[in-house]
């Protein structure tokens, strides 16, 4: 099994409402990613877990906060975001953060109105 | 910083045709390179991982090579199908910075029947 689950897969929501998105995997991965994508654009890089402690957050703004609860389950909460944040959020695993495959999830469509 | 270009943007053959998608990155010092489809708003889908000490990885009618040296890869996709339509992203795991991968942006490949 090599999936790599996402929910919600759509999401609308008001710039002063608070959400979360879901990641949950049980291949026994150790590294847990967030990444978001906007259209005709690759995937860029939000967050990293590493052994369930972030290791990476490239500047991402404090209105999406990561959390990592176990090593099966990413969360992402939303909070006052803006238009311009509406994307694709993805979220990935792998074994270890340096040599293994990484598995992606479907995406949320996350749309800021 | 890590570059990842892929060339070309896009590309349109005819069903059984034979073909190369490329993809070139500025700095050696990798883990691996892994390739991936991505069908519109969907997730992205493992395809091959090369690690920094291989030459190539074969998967069916896929085989993907690296020469790490030179700072390319391709990846050679045997008697096409229209099932194959999608985009083609790379993504190189850097050596010094364990977790980031840094993506191309990707090839759009269009087989027509």
């Amino acid at each position: 099994d090599t999936e790599v689950t996402q929910t919600p897969k759509h999401l609308v929501m008001g710039m002063t409402n608070k959400k979360s998105l879901k990641c949950e995997q049980h291949m026994g991965h150790r590294a847990m990613y967030w990444y978001k994508q906007k259209a005709k654009k690759p995937p860029e890089l939000m967050f990293v877990y590493s052994y369930e402690k972030l290791s990476i957050n490239e500047s991402v703004p404090s209105r999406f906060s990561p959390e990592c609860p176990n090593s099966s389950l990413l969360n992402l909460h939303l909070h006052a975001l803006q238009p311009e944040d509406s994307a694709l959020y993805l979220c990935a695993s792998s074994q270890s953060d340096r040599w293994d495959e990484a598995f992606f999830g479907q995406g949320t469509r996350l749309t800021v109105v | 910083k890590q570059e990842v270009t892929q060339i070309p943007a896009a590309l349109s053959v005819p069903e059984g045709e034979n073909l190369v998608l490329n993809c070139s990155f500025t700095d050696s010092a990798i883990y691996n390179l892994q390739w991936f489809r991505q069908d519109p708003g969907k997730g992205l889908t493992s395809l091959l991982l090369i690690q920094s000490s291989q030459r190539e990885q074969t998967s069916g009618r896929l085989n993907a090579s690296l020469d790490k040296s030179s700072g390319r890869s391709t990846l050679y996709i045997a008697a096409s199908q229209p099932g194959d339509s999608a985009t083609y992203l790379c993504a190189v795991r850097l050596g010094t910075n364990a977790g980031k991968s840094t993506f191309g942006d990707g090839t759009t490949l269009t087989v027509k029947p």
